[in-house]
């Protein structure tokens, strides 16, 4: 079955910063990675996806690359803030109806 | 966007009782509902796949008859930790998809289950 795999689990950086999440795949079959934010006692958040058939996608100052022959993907975060601090799940999955795997976490902590 | 609604937040219950959480697809139908676990600072880990009007597919290691699933209706999937014990404990997160939308899943706010 599938596994990903999330570094790092523990990020801290200043305030303005950028932060970067990386995370590997094992089944080339994925075709589809969100990313998640999850706030202490409150459920994932989806923050940004891609598909396999694109390389990178961006919403302000999220974004997220992909490298399908290497089988990973990066979230990359911009002008941190404060309120970015939080716990990052990325995910990979077949899409449509199937169960979606999840990486370890990543703990984000944005210093002001 | 869809939203998904998940109850109770928090539950305490006594050894031996039996829980129900409850998660609900507001404003779109979800013919598959999944439940996770997920313990403090760790990853959420996938439990079952809720399928409406059939029986659910649970992962490997997790036991059927203890945690009971039921999708009895196009918007509202429960799971049942029965005969709880507290080993039990843990944040329970359900997920659905809008059909219509995207192929993220929308996640409930999840259920803190204590059991004492």
């Amino acid at each position: 079955g599938e596994n990903v795999e999330q570094h790092p689990s523990t990020l801290s950086v200043q305030e303005g910063d950028s932060a970067v999440i990386k995370c590997t795949y094992s089944d080339s079959a994925s075709n589809y990675f969100p990313w998640y934010k999850q706030e202490l006692g409150k459920g994932p958040q989806l923050i940004i996806d891609i598909r396999s058939n694109v390389g990178e996608k961006k919403d302000q100052r999220i974004a997220v690359t992909l490298n399908k022959t290497a089988k990973h993907f990066s979230l990359h975060i911009t002008e941190t803030q404060p309120e970015d601090s939080a716990v990052y799940f990325c995910a990979a999955s077949l899409g449509g109806g199937f169960k979606t795997i999840f990486g370890a976490g990543t703990r984000l902590f944005v210093k002001a | 966007g869809a939203v998904v609604s998940q109850h109770p937040s928090r539950v305490i219950c006594k050894s031996g009782t039996s829980v129900k959480i409850e998660c609900r697809s507001l404003d779109f139908q979800a013919t598959t509902m999944f439940w996770y676990r997920q313990f403090p600072k760790q990853s959420l880990m996938l439990m079952a796949t809720s399928n409406e009007g059939s029986k659910a597919t649970y992962e490997q290691g997790v036991e059927k008859d203890k945690f009971l699933i039921n999708h009895a209706s196009l918007t509202l999937s429960t799971l049942t930790v029965t005969s709880a014990h507290p080993e039990d404990s843990s944040f329970y997160i359900c997920s659905a998809r809008e059909p219509r939308g995207n192929y993220g899943y929308t996640f409930g706010s999840g259920t803190r289950l204590t059991v004492v």
